[in-house]
Parts: structure tokens; sequence; C-alpha cells
């Protein structure tokens, strides 16, 4: 069965900090996996994503995320954070074989500080 | 991506009443799923719709509890019955792109507050 783990439910960063927010999947097979953004009183919307190929995957807003399959990890990390960056963000794993449903981690919200 | 938008964006009810949500898509699309995101939670998936069939629940969820309707591919409810203060939560719908690896995306969710 899957499952996701994010460390630490809540991250605090100053402005122009990296952003390190951490996941970490149990699934039996190759996952596809997805980072999520969610802002205050909005849906989610998609970051990036893992399915095949380059581990090492970059998203939107200057984010990327490196799949380690060793590590079974699939951490998020900014360079520089921005104030416009807090918000919550939720990693997630699906697999073909349970039909590509998305189980999510419990979210981590990220604060910048300035 | 598709846009996805959902009616109502929030509503307070009173427990043991009912409430349906709406979702509309602007483009077709074959997979739609309903989730729920209580307060301060993540987002559990309660069922996954599909055009032409019936919808398929989650373990912990059932049809009478949130019956949910497919008519088309571009449109699905979900109904929220008998409603309690457990129900307060967010109720997100996705649809996903399709192919292999079907990422989803999202709408922008119905606030729920049940009193």
């Amino acid at each position: 069965a899957q499952s996701v783990t994010q460390l630490g439910s809540h991250v605090s960063v100053s402005e122009g900090a990296l952003v390190l927010l951490r996941c970490n999947y149990s699934s039996s097979v190759p996952p596809y996996l997805f980072w999520y953004v969610q802002y205050p009183n909005q849906g989610l919307q998609l970051l990036l994503k893992y399915t095949t190929g380059a581990t090492l995957v970059k998203g939107i807003n200057g984010f990327e995320a490196e799949f380690k399959k060793s590590e079974t990890s699939f951490h998020l990390t900014k360079p520089s954070a921005h104030m416009s960056d807090a918000a919550e963000y939720f990693c997630a794993v699906s697999e073909r074989e349970y039909g590509n449903k998305l189980v999510f981690g419990a979210g981590t919200i990220l604060r910048v500080k300035s | 991506s598709a846009v996805i938008s959902q009616k109502p964006s929030r509503d307070i009810c009173q427990r043991g009443t009912s409430l349906t949500i709406q979702c509309q898509v602007d483009s077709q699309v074959t997979m739609m799923f309903w989730y729920r995101q209580q307060p301060g939670q993540s987002l559990t998936l309660i069922a996954t719709a599909n055009q032409g069939s019936e919808a398929t629940y989650e373990s912990g969820f059932v049809i009478d509890k949130f019956p949910i309707s497919r008519p088309n591919l571009t449109f699905s409810t979900l109904t929220v019955s008998n409603m309690s203060p457990e129900d307060s939560s967010i109720y997100l719908c996705s649809v996903g792109s399709g192919g292999a690896y079907n990422e989803q995306f999202f709408g922008p969710g119905t606030r729920l507050t049940v009193l």
C-alpha cells in the first residue's frame, strides 16, 4: 500500500533562504510522485511531478525536487524563498496499479519571514 | 490543464440537511475525483466518478452519505447528506489528465460549515 510521510508540519525560513520540504514515500512499485501547493482559501496547484526519466525535476515558481529511489524520498527545494511562497505544500504518490489514485501526505505549512 | 469551477464556494448549513456541490470542467475528462479536507488535515479521497459508471467509493465513505452524479464528461455533483458538524470540511473535485501518469488538477474547493 502507498503512503507518504512529510517531515515537519511547519517549516519557517527567512526570505532569501533555502527552502527544503521533506517527503518520503512507501510504494511497492516505482511510483509517480507529485508536489502540490495550496494557498490560503484556494484549491491545490500542481508544482511538479516525477513519472519516469530524469530524477531531478523542475517545477513552477523556481521549485525543484529530486527522486531518490534508494532513500524513497522526493524532497522539494527552492534556492531562495520569497514571501509569496508562504503556503501549504502537499506531497502525493500514485501507482498505476491503484488506478493512479493520489495518496497525500499530511502537508507542510511554509512560513517565510521578512 | 483543465479549468475547474465549483459551486458553491462556501456554505453554512444546519445539521440534518443536505448540500449538493457542483463541479464543472471546461473540457471533457474521463476521470473525476472528490476529496475531503477536514480542518487542519490533508486530503482524503472520497470517490472516483467516471462517466457512464457508478462512482467507486473509498473505504469509510458510502453512497448513502455521499451520493455522486456524473451525467456527462464535463460535470459532476457530490451531495453531503444528513449533515453533522463532523462534515465541516473543504470538499474538492479534481480531474485526471488521462494517459499513463494521470496527474490531477483541482478545483478551488467548497468550504462547508455545519452548525
